[in-house]
């Protein structure tokens, strides 16, 4: 069946500093990718999507490439803030299927 | 633009108690999900609801129930809550299915003593 795999549980990082958080997927044909971010206290909210390959989703900072030679839907940023903190969940869904898969999430921490 | 409101906020439960988290949404969507929420395991189905009065079991539904009998509502029972558990549950809702994002409600924590 359809999978995510996230590499990093936690990340630790300064303000300013690159993002990347890596996501890889595997799925046949071309699924739906997701990044979601979740705060503390809240649910998870959508960032964006992309479903098609070299497609670029981005919002609020973040941008991601769907590469299906890799596989991979890694998430990035240039410079990040503290208020950036939270958890990232990378998530696949077809056209046509209910069930979404999510990766495992990943931590991150912004240290002013 | 529309909101999921999930209650309670907290619940807390015996072991062996039948406990009921409920959720609402008003952006007249057709399908709404329950997930389960670990820490470190990422987000689990447990069941979903293509529209009122339908059930599909997801990847996790035993233990569990579910109910659909309005469009804008989905209720979930844990049938017997066990000893120390912990997790939060997630409402969500999709206007299609797969292809488009969810909308996520804010969780119910659960506390089993």
């Amino acid at each position: 069946g359809d999978s995510v795999t996230q590499t990093e549980g936690q990340v630790a990082l300064s303000e300013e500093d690159f993002l990347t958080i890596h996501c890889n997927y595997s799925a046949s044909g071309y699924p739906a990718l997701f990044w979601y971010v979740q705060y503390p206290g809240e649910g998870p909210q959508f960032l964006f999507r992309a479903s098609r390959d070299k497609e670029k989703g981005s919002s609020r900072g973040f941008e991601a490439t769907y590469d299906k030679g890799t596989t991979s839907f890694h998430l990035r940023k240039a410079s990040v803030q503290e208020s950036d903190s939270a958890v990232y969940y990378c998530a696949l869904g077809r056209t046509g299927n209910y069930k979404y898969v999510f990766g495992a999430g990943t931590r991150l921490k912004v240290i002013a | 633009g529309g909101i999921i409101t999930q209650t309670p906020k907290f619940l807390i439960g015996q072991e062996g108690q039948k406990l009921t988290l409920k959720c609402q949404q008003n952006f007249n969507h057709d399908t709404m999900y329950w997930y389960r929420q670990d820490s470190g395991k990422g987000l689990r189905l447990i069941y979903y609801s293509i529209t009122e009065n339908d059930l599909q079991k997801g990847d996790l539904s035993e233990g569990y129930d579910a109910s659909r009998e309005k469009k804008s509502s989905f209720s979930l029972t844990v049938t017997s809550a066990q000893k120390n558990e912990m997790a939060v549950f997630l409402c969500a809702s999709s206007i299609y299915r797969g292809s488009e994002r969810l909308f996520f409600g804010h969780g119910t924590k659960l506390s089993v003593l």
